[in-house]
């Protein structure tokens, strides 16, 4: 089954510093990458997602990459605030065949410091 | 407004007893899961399902019974077979395995 890597653990940015959050994947076939946010207590939210089809999508700050070759997307969010703080999930799942469900990293706690 | 529910909020248990956590939503989906989330960890697949009366097996089933006899609903129940059921439990639901998943606001339940 897919196994979903994630790194770095923690992360710990000044205020306007860019954070950067990697993940990779096992399966070949995966071919949805969504990224989520989880503030202390509440649930996931999703930020941003990407398709195999593309290898870059931007929103705003938020930014994610994709690289099928080597199996690895990441996320980028630049001038960082203090309200980024909260702990990131990486996903991936096979949106057409076999397990259509998603699989999740062990999320990045990220602080931003003012 | 559409949205997914869980409840209870929280759940306390005493050691081997059999408790079943809701979910219900209303927001038309034909998938629904069930994630497991520890302390400082990632969320973990219990159980989900693509449609009615269809569920399959997750990465950490054991312990665990589902049901899904109607769209909108997809209970969970945790079994004493569950070694170490003291967890937050989230439901999700979303259009197909492709789409981004709506989550619940989790349950988080004690056995003691």
């Amino acid at each position: 089954g897919e196994n979903v890597e994630q790194h770095p653990s923690t992360l710990s940015v000044q205020e306007g510093d860019s954070a950067v959050i990697k993940c990779t994947y096992s399966d070949s076939a995966s071919n949805y990458f969504p990224w989520y946010k989880q503030e202390l207590g509440k649930r996931p939210q999703l930020i941003i997602d990407i398709r195999s089809n593309v290898g870059e999508k931007k929103d705003q700050r938020i930014a994610v990459t994709l690289n099928k070759t080597a199996k690895h997307f990441s996320l980028h969010i630049t001038e960082t605030q203090p309200e980024d703080s909260a702990v990131y999930f990486c996903a991936a799942s096979n949106a057409g065949t076999g397990r259509r469900a998603l699989t999740f990293g062990s999320g990045t706690r990220l602080q931003v410091q003012p | 407004d559409g949205g997914i529910t869980q409840s209870p909020k929280y759940l306390f248990r005493k050691e081997g007893q059999n408790v079943t956590l809701s979910c219900e939503q209303n927001l038309n989906h034909d998938a629904m899961y069930w994630y497991r989330q520890d302390p400082g960890q990632g969320l973990r697949l219990i159980y989900y399902s693509q449609i009615v009366n269809d569920f399959q097996k997750g990465d950490i089933a054991e312990g665990y019974s589902v049901s899904r006899e109607k769209k909108e609903s997809f209970p969970l129940t945790v079994t004493s077979a569950q070694k170490n059921p003291t967890a937050f439990y989230l439901c999700a639901s979303s259009d197909d395995g492709g789409s981004p998943l709506h989550f619940g606001n989790g349950t988080r339940l004690t056995v003691t």
